[in-house]
């Protein structure tokens, strides 16, 4: 079945540090990825995605990069933000098997300090 | 205008009570979901209407009642819950389709407190 593997943490960084948070998938077929974010006491928010092969997306100063060949899209940012801290959820959607399911990780969560 | 609206906010009520959670989006999507999500755990799905119509029920509990009147409105009814029921429930929407490429638009969710 569809699985997503992710970097659970936490993770403590210093604002300006640079993060990558990395996600690893199990699909049949050709899933779509997405990086959705959880800020205390809040739903999700879509972050970015990518539908196909070698597709970049890209938000608010971060980036993921949809990899066929490692079967992967980890999350990166240059510099993070205090505001930045948050939970962060890997996630694919598949089109076998149901394109309705959204498949999660188990989600990493985020502390900047300043 | 990309909101999903959910209501209550916080909602606590005892293991008798009925209480109903209702959740809207004006985006045009015809796939609506319900999901549970516990402290520090992801989104576990519940239910998925699509075109209004019941499409997914992931086994659970007779004493969640989900309820899809129109295209724009989802509710969720609950009635006899346990303390275990206590959770973030979150309701998400999306187009639908073939294509897997739709994302899910989630709404701030209703925190639940079963006494």
């Amino acid at each position: 079945g569809n699985s997503v593997t992710q970097m659970e943490g936490p993770v403590t960084l210093s604002e300006e540090a640079f993060l990558t948070i990395n996600c690893t998938y199990t699909a049949t077929g050709y899933p779509s990825l997405f990086w959705y974010v959880q800020y205390p006491g809040e739903g999700l928010q879509l972050l970015l995605k990518a539908t196909k092969a070698d597709d970049k997306g890209s938000n608010k100063g971060f980036e993921a990069t949809y990899r066929k060949e490692t079967t992967s899209f980890h999350l990166e940012k240059g510099s993070v933000q205090v505001s930045d801290s948050a939970v962060y959820f890997c996630a694919l959607r598949s089109p076998e098997g149901g394109s309705e399911k959204l498949v999660f990780g188990k989600g990493m969560k985020l502390t900047v300090n300043p | 205008d990309t909101e999903v609206t959910q209501t209550p906010k916080h909602l606590v009520m005892g293991m008798t009570n009925k209480k109903s959670l209702k959740c809207e989006q004006h985006m045009g999507h015809r796939a609506m979901y319900w999901y549970k999500q516990k402290a520090k755990k992801p989104p576990e799905l519940m239910f998925v209407y699509s075109y209004e119509k019941l499409s997914i029920n992931e086994s659970v509990p007779s004493r969640f009642s989900p309820e899809c009147p129109n295209s724009s409105l989802l509710n969720l009814h609950l009635h006899a819950l346990q303390p275990e029921d206590s959770a973030l429930y979150l309701c998400a929407s999306s187009q639908r389709g073939i294509p897997s490429s739709y994302e899910q638009y989630f709404g701030p969710g209703t925190r639940l407190t079963v006494t």
